[in-house]
């Protein structure tokens, strides 16, 4: 299985800040890197696919990029709405993993 | 717009075999691949398996010798089957569409609310 390793684990950060989360393969996986947003008590939505792609209705304060093995998920300007968890999953093989995820707090 | 809505028991005891369905809305389930994945505290979001409408399957290694996965197409759903539970099957368990070939990759783009599955007796 590949292994994908998220960090920080948490973060704790102001509206307006400019937040970095990482994201590693165990191996190398291309571009077939995801990233998906949780709040608390709903299911992940995806959020930029294949690295560097926004979905659909995704603001551009949002950012990816990365390759090979090393990914990340950037938010330029904090809002609101952003405080929550962060997962990278990997779609180059099965079994598909997921990172252990990335808590983003209100300091 | 696709909804999908995970239904079974929220408490099941050890050894028994936890089933779940997975009711597809606004779409249909022909066509497409269909996942289960799972969200525990201690072991994050993980990946059950998939089933395409025709029938072919994947499962998680880790999971296969316990995990059967069905679809039916007259009505429109999907199920998951997971055999000698036990307290580390406890998780909330959701319900998705993909992977769906999405760029160049594999995305699951509609999930279920997800349902607590709790494992005590």
């Amino acid at each position: 299985d590949i292994q994908m390793t998220q960090s920080p684990s948490s973060l704790s950060a102001s509206v307006g800040d400019r937040v970095t989360i990482t994201c590693r393969a165990s191996q190398g996986i291309g571009g077939h890197l995801n990233w998906y947003q949780q709040k608390p008590g709903k299911a992940p939505n995806l959020l930029i696919y294949t690295t560097s792609n926004l979905q659909s209705g995704v603001p551009s304060r949002f950012s990816g990029s990365g390759s090979g093995t090393d990914f990340t998920l950037t938010i330029s300007s904090l809002q609101p709405e952003d405080f929550a968890s962060y997962y990278c999953q990997q779609s180059y093989n099965t079994p598909y993993t997921f990172g252990q995820g990335t808590k983003l707090e209100i300091k | 717009q696709v909804q999908l809505q995970e239904s079974g028991p929220g408490l099941v005891k050890p050894s028994e075999t936890l089933s779940l369905t997975c009711t597809v809305s606004g779409g249909s389930v022909s066509g497409y691949y269909w996942s289960w994945m799972r969200q525990s505290p201690g072991k994050g979001l993980e990946w059950i398996g998939y089933i395409y409408y025709s029938g072919s399957t994947n499962y998680s290694p880790s999971l296969k010798s316990r995990v059967t996965i069905s679809v039916d197409t007259s009505k429109n759903q999907f199920s998951l089957k997971l055999s000698s539970m036990t307290a580390a099957d406890t998780a909330v368990y959701y319900c998705a569409r993909g992977p769906q070939s999405f760029y160049g990759t594999s995305v699951f783009d509609y999930w279920g609310q997800g349902t607590l599955v709790t494992v005590s007796s």
